[in-house]
């Protein structure tokens, strides 16, 4: 499968604690973005990477939230000290540079903080 | 108010039946358009772009009016496999990033 794949796709959390997800974009896709979904609402833009440099930051990603590209390729997103309020899908999609606007959508990961 | 609008629905129709989803845009900058179609519990996939001289893709046909930022979407001879949640998304070039409505509801009955 050469789509996007993200791990894991369920997470269950206690309040307090720090999540890790992981997502592999398409191999020749140079743009990375993370998104959050929760429920009746369409995906939310968190921020985005072209290589490892990360481009742009929205206000939804609090200081809580770290996302990272190190070499590239796949990128990781942490939620420290979670909260009720993060419980929601992280989708991850990849685009090329030369069409940045199709983006690729991985299965995304589920999280509930309980 | 929000950036892209959308009834939320739910749009119940029986099969066979032709649907039409409409949904604004606050952002003049906006670049591109499209329909995403989000299947319950599962990821957006990209049904089509839209573009202002309107396209068809086999039995969708969307059509984008710039003037009143407006886009729209056609779906004609409704199958049970078209139920789904169908996402209008808007790119705006400067901040490289999709902007989502709430997506608009479809359920297909025998």
């Amino acid at each position: 499968d050469t789509g996007v794949s993200q791990n894991p796709r369920h997470k269950i959390t206690k309040r307090g604690q720090n999540v890790t997800f992981r997502c592999d974009p398409i191999s020749e896709h140079n743009r990375l973005y993370w998104y959050r979904q929760t429920l009746g609402q369409g995906p939310e833009f968190l921020t985005y990477f072209q290589n490892e440099a990360q481009l742009e930051k929205s206000r939804l990603l609090s200081d809580r939230f770290s996302a990272e590209r190190p070499k590239g390729s796949f990128s990781t997103l942490e939620i420290q000290r979670t909260e009720q309020g993060d419980s929601a899908m992280y989708l991850c999609a990849s685009s090329s540079r030369v069409e940045s606007s199709e983006q690729y959508f991985g299965p995304g990961t589920r999280l509930t903080v309980t | 108010r929000k950036e892209v609008e959308q009834d939320p629905g739910p749009f119940n129709v029986p099969e066979g039946a032709t649907v039409a989803f409409n949904c604004t845009y606050s952002n003049s900058a906006s670049q591109s358009f499209f329909w995403y179609r989000q299947d319950c519990r599962k990821e957006p996939k990209l049904l089509m772009s839209v573009y202002s001289s309107g396209n068809e893709d086999g039995k969708f046909t969307a059509q984008l009016n710039r003037a009143s930022q407006y886009i729209s979407l056609l779906i004609r001879d409704s199958k049970l496999s078209d139920s789904a949640t169908y996402l209008c998304v808007v790119y705006t070039g400067t901040a490289s990033k999709l902007t989502f409505g709430t997506g608009t509801r479809l359920q297909v009955t025998l």
